[in-house]
């Protein structure tokens, strides 16, 4: 079954740096993912798609900031210069033949 | 500018039914896969549908399948999603997204703002 692991929060200081992960199931490491966030409010936005190889493409306008890396079944999401307008909830979303799925979210608190 | 706009949401008793709709502009709507996505109130991301860019292509979650039906007119660049028998956990805001490509197999790249669905007696 296929199924995208996150840790539910997240917590680093403004200016900092922080790596969120996202965990594709058992026999699934070799699928794309993307990043999508939800800040307070608002509707999602797409912020990249994260390949298996770790090459990453980014949706137009998403800061040099925010970029994307891989490792076995792991995608990460890395965000440095940290602002406060980053605080929000960061999905994770990958895909099959006839199915979508997301990961449960992880909350990002800016301190 | 690329857009969507979603509306429809409105307060409905359960077992009725609702139509949502998606206006799409500022890309070629006939290329593009579209989805629909959901998200309950203080809950996560649930994909609730997808269709190809001809139609040909749909597929459902499990949840849905059998009450809802997406559908897509080119021509006006709107998507929609027809839901019948509400149920309590229908209720949440629905989202419509633009697929990459023009098969529903892969990610979503723009989001609209959602509209609110209420479902309650």
């Amino acid at each position: 079954q296929l199924v995208l692991t996150q840790s539910p929060s997240a917590s680093a200081s403004l200016g900092a740096s922080v790596k969120l992960t996202c965990t594709l199931s058992s026999g699934h490491s070799s699928f794309d993912i993307s990043w999508h966030q939800q800040q307070p409010e608002k509707g999602p936005r797409y912020l990249m798609k994260v390949n298996s190889d770790g090459s990453h493409i980014k949706g137009d306008g998403i800061p040099d900031r925010f970029s994307g890396s891989s490792s076995g079944p792991e995608r990460y999401l890395t965000i440095s210069s940290l602002q406060s307008e980053d605080e929000a909830d960061y999905y994770c979303q990958t895909w099959g033949t006839g199915i979508q799925v997301f990961g449960g979210g992880t909350k990002l608190t800016v301190l | 500018e690329v857009q969507l706009v979603e509306s429809g949401g409105d307060l409905v008793q359960p077992g009725r039914s609702l139509r949502l709709s998606c206006a799409a502009s500022g890309f070629s709507f006939h290329d593009y896969a579209m989805h629909w996505v959901r998200q309950a109130p203080g809950k996560g991301l649930e994909w609730v549908s997808g269709i190809s860019w001809n139609s040909y292509n749909i597929a459902y979650a499990d949840s849905v399948r059998g009450r809802f039906t997406i559908s897509r007119d080119n021509a006006k660049n709107a998507l929609y999603l027809q839901i019948n028998s509400l149920r309590p956990e229908d209720m949440g805001m629905y989202y419509c997204a633009k697929g990459s490509w023009n098969h529903p197999s892969d990610t979503f790249d723009m989001w609209g703002q959602g509209t609110m669905v209420t479902v309650s007696s």
